[in-house]
C-alpha cells in the first residue's frame, strides 16, 4: 500500500544547481500539490495539479516548474537553487469530490538544503 | 479567500487526558471541509480526521473527535485519552468549493506528559 511516495528524502545542492524532486502516487487521485514546509509558517503550496496536462501556481511558485505528465506522477524542478529555497517539500494528492477536494495524503517528505 | 488560524503555539496534557487543540476558519463559501493532520517528529503527514460543511454530527475517529461549531467558525480537535505518541505537531486545514488548494494554519505542537 504504497500511496504518495516521493524521491529523494534528502538533498544538498549548491546555489545554483538544479534538480527534480519525483512524486508518484498509486489511489487514482486526479488533484496533486506541492507543498513547502518552513518553521512557523505552517504548509505552502507551491502548485497544483487538477488533472494529468494541468497545473497552476499557488502561493509560492517562483523558482519552480512543475509536470503532470499522466495521472500519476507529479515532479518539482528546481532550475537554479537559492538559499531561500532550503525547506522540507511534500507532495500530496487528494480525491476531488463533491466540487472541491478532500482530504490529501501526502508523502514522506524532502529534505532539501541549499548551500 | 481561506484562512485558518490556529492560536496555540504549544499546549501540554498530562498523559490519560484529554486536550482541545483550537482551530477558527474563515471563508465566504458555503460548501468547505475542515481537516486535522498529525506531524509527529519523524516528519510526515499524517490524516486524522475530516467534517464536511454540511455534516450535521461531529466527526470522529477512534480517540479523535473534531468539535464543529460553524456559527462560530471554529473546528476544534479533541484527543481523548492522550498518549505519549500524541506528541507531535497538528495541523488544521481547510478545503472549500473551486479552491485548488487546501489551506493550512500554523500548527499546534502538543506534549504529552507522563
Amino acid at each position: 500500500n504504497a500511496g504518495v511516495t516521493q524521491t529523494p528524502k534528502f538533498q544538498v545542492l549548491k546555489t545554483g544547481q538544479s534538480m527534480t524532486l519525483q512524486c508518484a502516487q498509486d489511489m487514482n487521485h486526479n488533484s496533486m500539490y506541492w507543498y513547502r514546509q518552513d518553521p512557523g509558517m505552517g504548509l505552502r503550496l507551491i502548485y497544483y495539479s487538477a488533472s494529468e496536462g494541468t497545473t497552476d501556481k499557488g502561493e509560492v511558485p517562483n523558482g519552480y516548474n512543475v509536470s503532470r505528465l499522466n495521472k500519476r506522477e507529479f515532479s518539482l524542478r528546481l532550475e537554479s537553487a537559492a538559499p531561500s529555497q532550503t525547506s522540507v517539500y511534500f507532495c500530496a494528492s487528494s480525491v476531488y469530490r463533491g466540487g472541491m477536494n478532500t482530504e490529501a495524503f501526502f508523502g514522506q517528505g524532502t529534505r532539501l538544503t541549499v548551500v | 479567500a481561506q484562512k485558518i488560524t490556529q492560536t496555540q503555539p504549544g499546549m501540554f496534557v498530562q498523559e490519560k487526558e484529554a486536550v482541545t487543540l483550537d482551530c477558527t476558519y474563515d471563508t465566504s463559501d458555503q460548501s468547505y471541509g475542515l481537516f486535522w493532520y498529525k506531524q509527529p517528529s519523524s516528519g510526515e503527514m499524517i490524516f486524522l480526521i475530516y467534517q464536511g460543511s454540511y455534516d450535521e454530527q461531529n466527526a470522529t475517529e477512534g480517540r479523535y473527535s473534531l468539535n464543529f461549531q460553524k456559527a462560530r467558525k471554529s473546528a476544534n480537535l479533541v484527543i481523548s485519552a492522550s498518549q505519549l505518541g500524541d506528541s507531535a505537531m497538528y495541523f488544521c486545514a481547510m478545503s472549500a468549493t473551486g479552491a485548488n488548494n487546501l489551506f493550512f494554519g500554523t500548527g499546534t505542537r502538543l506534549t504529552v506528559i507522563p
